[in-house]
């Protein structure tokens, strides 16, 4: 997994209730992504990182926060969970010198928000 | 593990046969392209990658094949194991941009 972990890896909430997931690298790498992935969905990206401080959106950041304070570690966080968060997390960190290059993931977060 | 897909296309192949997956990309302009592999319960998993100035590229088992005419990508897995029974991503990338993934091949194995 590229030296990428995910914590915690399974997690159940009620609607409403603040959730922060955790990825955390271990090679200094600049780029780090938040996708979440639904059946008949795919991989969509939720947000990403570019350096320490330095996060943008991507195709569904709605309900979703991000930051960056440290190089190994992205957090991701639903400030009001609600069932349609429900679904599997990925962080992924991109190996190259662009947002573009090839990324490798992390094991994933299982949520399910009740 | 978890259903990644519920409605995934879905390719079946006996042991040791070879198996063609393919992926219709939308973006002309993208000019880098991934295929991941994802098995249950597990992150997507880097296979093999190719630019969009190479029609063709190798490597261990897989090879992917690139038409920018029709927009079409192709992964060959050559003497198909049980190991290789997975979901079968494509992604792109255009200029700078971000990867778009696909929507995914769930790919089983007939003993």
């Amino acid at each position: 997994d590229a030296g990428i972990t995910q914590s915690p890896r399974h997690k159940v909430t009620e609607t409403g209730t603040p959730v922060t997931l955790r990825c955390h690298q271990t090679e200094n790498h600049r780029y780090m992504y938040w996708y979440r992935q639904d059946p008949g969905h795919g991989l969509r990206l939720i947000h990403y990182s570019y350096g320490v401080k330095d996060t943008d959106k991507g195709e569904v950041s709605d309900g979703y926060s991000v930051s960056r304070s440290k190089t190994e570690d992205f957090l991701l966080t639903l400030e009001s969970a609600t069932s349609s968060q429900t679904s599997v997390y990925f962080c992924a960190i991109s190996v190259g010198t662009g947002p573009g290059e090839t990324q490798y993931f992390g094991p994933g977060t299982r949520l399910l928000v009740l | 593990g978890e259903s990644v897909g519920l409605h995934l296309p879905t390719l079946s192949v006996q042991e040791g046969d070879n198996s063609i997956i393919n992926c219709a990309y939308s973006n002309s302009a993208s000019d880098y392209f991934i295929w991941y592999k994802q098995e249950s319960g597990k992150g997507p998993q880097f296979i093999i990658d190719i630019r969009s100035n190479m029609d063709k590229r190798q490597g261990q088992r897989v090879t992917v094949l690139l038409n920018k005419t029709v927009k079409h990508l192709s992964l060959q897995i050559a003497a198909t194991q049980p190991g290789d029974s997975a979901v079968y991503f494509c992604a792109e990338v255009a200029g700078a941009q971000k990867l778009v993934f696909g929507q995914g091949t769930r790919l089983t194995i007939n003993p």
